[in-house]
């Protein structure tokens, strides 16, 4: 059964301090790893996808890394528009049940403090 | 512009009483799926649609239908909501099945009294 596990489940951070979130995952075959944003009362927002180990993404502040069992958002000097909650998700390469459907983490809520 | 609209965003209603959560997108995506977000659990699929008139369940299928007549639109079907499904559902549609974004609707936050 794959698996996704997200830490710290909450996060609090002065702006312009730098972190990172982390997701760790167990599946069958990756096929993709994706990083979500989703602000309250509304839908996820998507904002990077990951293939392999060693591969390096990255947007504005946020830049994503992924291993072969890890992946991680690293905020640099983050804002409070940053303040949100991320998901990260798996898809496998060979899915059980729900087939090609992405397997969700819980999320971290990341609260950036002017 | 590119979006996933959901209808209603807030409904309430009784157990036992039949309703359907309307999706419809308009990226002519062939993908799309519905997803329930429940505290502590995270988003979980509940069906999804690799194309028109081709559906299957995803991990949480039970109590709930939906259908693809048309490519643009996937309704999400309770036939005898029960509290249990009480939860914020979401919509998604991608171009293809893997490997590609998957874009979201505002969600529905159900309640079954």
């Amino acid at each position: 059964e794959d698996q996704v596990t997200q830490s710290p489940e909450a996060l609090r951070l002065q702006e312009g301090e730098s972190s990172s979130l982390n997701c760790s995952y167990t599946v069958s075959g990756l096929r993709g790893l994706f990083w979500y944003r989703q602000d309250p009362g509304k839908g996820p927002e998507f904002l990077f996808t990951l293939y392999s180990a060693g591969e390096e993404k990255e947007k504005e502040r946020l830049k994503a890394t992924l291993t072969k069992k890890e992946s991680f958002l690293h905020i640099t000097a983050p804002k409070p528009e940053d303040s949100a909650t991320y998901l990260c998700a798996v898809q496998a390469r060979y899915s059980g049940g729900g087939a090609d459907g992405l397997t969700f983490g819980k999320g971290t809520h990341l609260i950036i403090q002017p | 512009e590119a979006q996933v609209t959901q209808n209603p965003r807030y409904l309430i209603t009784v157990t036992g009483k039949k309703l359907t959560v309307t999706c419809s997108q308009n990226m002519n995506h062939e993908y799309m799926s519905w997803y329930r977000q429940d505290p502590g659990l995270g988003l979980r699929q509940i069906y999804y649609s690799m194309n028109v008139e081709v559906t299957d369940k995803g991990d949480v299928p039970e109590g709930y239908k939906v259908s693809r007549k048309e490519k643009r639109n996937f309704p999400l079907i309770l036939e005898s909501p029960s509290p249990n499904q009480t939860s914020l559902y979401f919509c998604a549609s991608s171009f293809a099945s893997v490997n590609t974004e998957a874009f979201f609707g505002q969600g529905t936050r159900l309640t079954v009294v």
